[in-house]
């Protein structure tokens, strides 16, 4: 079965500093994959994907990804954190099986202390 | 503005009261789909629909239906509302096709509460 985990349920950083997301994956075929942000009442922003080519994608706000196929991860990055990118992260991969669908991971909050 | 518009975006109700959260889209989409949110397991699909009315189960579909009568609509029906229909619901849409990396664009949410 296709998933998505994301193993801290929070991370906290000083700003400044770097931050790293975590993400893995697990799918059949090549993964198409997604960070999403939600900021308070607010819907899922798109951040940046993964299809293929370079394994670093870089995408809105600073934030650029990692691509590692022998670990099958995905991991989202900034190098500078800024009290406002606290919000709550999301890792996607498309499903191979179904039209559009994204299969999520459970979320990451992230708080960027001042 | 491109955008999905959702409402109503706070919804407090009663078990067993028919209720509908509409969701529009201005991007001319083929795709939109349905996902709720719940602490700990992310985001899970409920219904999608590939197309004016072309619509198909997710994950989690029960309890819930759907309609795609217009191509920008694609409401959220809950026939009679349970308590574990309590959550946060999002609606989405993008193009669709064989283009794997489209990019889905969310509404701001409804949140609901069923009593």
């Amino acid at each position: 079965a296709q998933s998505v985990a994301q193993p801290e349920d929070q991370v906290n950083v000083a700003e400044g500093n770097p931050l790293t997301v975590k993400c893995t994956y697990s799918v059949s075929g090549n993964p198409y994959l997604f960070w999403y942000v939600q900021y308070p009442n607010r819907g899922l922003q798109f951040l940046l994907k993964y299809i293929t080519g370079d394994n670093l994608v870089k995408g809105s706000y600073g934030f650029e990804a990692e691509f590692n196929k022998s670990q099958t991860s995905f991991h989202l990055k900034k190098p500078s954190a800024l009290v406002s990118d606290s919000a709550l992260y999301f890792c996607a991969v498309r499903d191979s099986g179904g039209y559009n669908k994204l299969i999520f991971g459970a979320g990451t909050r992230l708080a960027v202390h001042p | 503005e491109a955008q999905v518009t959702q409402n109503p975006r706070y919804l407090i109700t009663v078990t067993g009261k028919k209720l509908t959260v509409t969701c529009s889209q201005n991007m001319n989409h083929e795709y939109m789909s349905w996902y709720r949110q719940d602490p700990g397991l992310g985001l899970r699909q409920i219904y999608y629909s590939m197309n004016v009315e072309v619509t198909d189960k997710g994950d989690v579909p029960e309890g819930y239906k759907v309609s795609r009568k217009e191509k920008r609509n694609f409401p959220l029906i809950l026939e009679s509302p349970s308590p574990n229909q309590t959550s946060l619901y999002f609606c989405a849409s993008s193009l669709a096709g064989g283009r794997m990396g489209n990019i889905q664009y969310f509404g701001a949410g409804t949140r609901l509460s069923v009593l």
